[in-house]
């Protein structure tokens, strides 16, 4: 079982280009979860998914997007990336039934944007 | 929404001795408070959590209070141990559909030898 993973490990990216972030748990849990981690400002949530079908915006959405096509994958997209984008990006799962709050982090992803 | 304040941002501890971390929150329908460890280069760690109806939890050197009154919790791990030196993130949850955890800046505990 590998849990959660996410791909690229690490990423440099031209402001202006397009990157999708994927983001997979095989643990059948209902919500998942993207959020930054920048240096001083711990981690902030950018959008969340309660159930397959449904997203959310958190903290800071602005400049990305997510879908929830199935219980599995929950890919984090950036139209047209810029330097304030530059982060390490994790995404998480929780199970969210019976109680079960606990959420668990994938190894995350270091991108930069010059 | 939640905000969520963490203190203090370093602490140095000699080993074998109690460290304490304090968290704040703003939102009173908050009722989840876990707290995760990061060593460098990993991803946070679920160490220990609470949920609201619960004033403390236990587990082997590490404990957690939550006052709901004053909408503050805390870490304590007692005797120190190298291996515990890290960076400690305090979250909570806030009530209804939104629901992802808002995290406070971290606590980057030394243990000194």
């Amino acid at each position: 079982i590998a849990g959660i993973t996410q791909a690229p490990t690490s990423q440099i990216l031209a402001a202006g280009r397009r990157m999708t972030l994927r983001c997979t748990q095989d643990m059948r849990h209902n919500a998942m979860y993207w959020y930054r981690q920048d240096l001083g400002l711990g981690l902030r949530l950018i959008h969340y998914s309660n159930t397959a079908g449904t997203t959310g915006k958190g903290e800071v959405p602005d400049g990305y997007s997510v879908s929830r096509a199935n219980t599995d994958d929950f890919p984090l997209t950036l139209a047209s990336a810029v330097p304030s984008q530059t982060s390490v990006y994790f995404c998480a799962s929780s199970a969210r039934t019976g109680g079960a709050d606990t959420q668990y982090f994938g190894p995350g992803t270091r991108l930069t944007v010059l | 929404g939640e905000n969520v304040e963490q203190h203090p941002s370093t602490l140095s501890v000699q080993e074998g001795d109690s460290a304490v971390i304090k968290c704040t929150y703003s939102d009173s329908a908050s009722n989840y408070f876990p707290w995760y460890k990061q060593e460098l280069g990993k991803r946070p760690q679920l160490i220990i959590d609470i949920r609201s109806n619960v004033g403390e939890k236990k587990d082997q050197r590490i404990a957690v209070t939550l006052n709901k009154t004053a909408k503050h919790f805390s870490l304590h791990i007692t005797e120190t141990q190298p291996e515990d030196s890290a960076v400690y993130f305090c979250a909570a949850r806030s009530g209804g559909g939104a629901d992802g955890l808002t995290f406070g800046k971290g606590t980057h505990l030394i243990i000194q030898p």
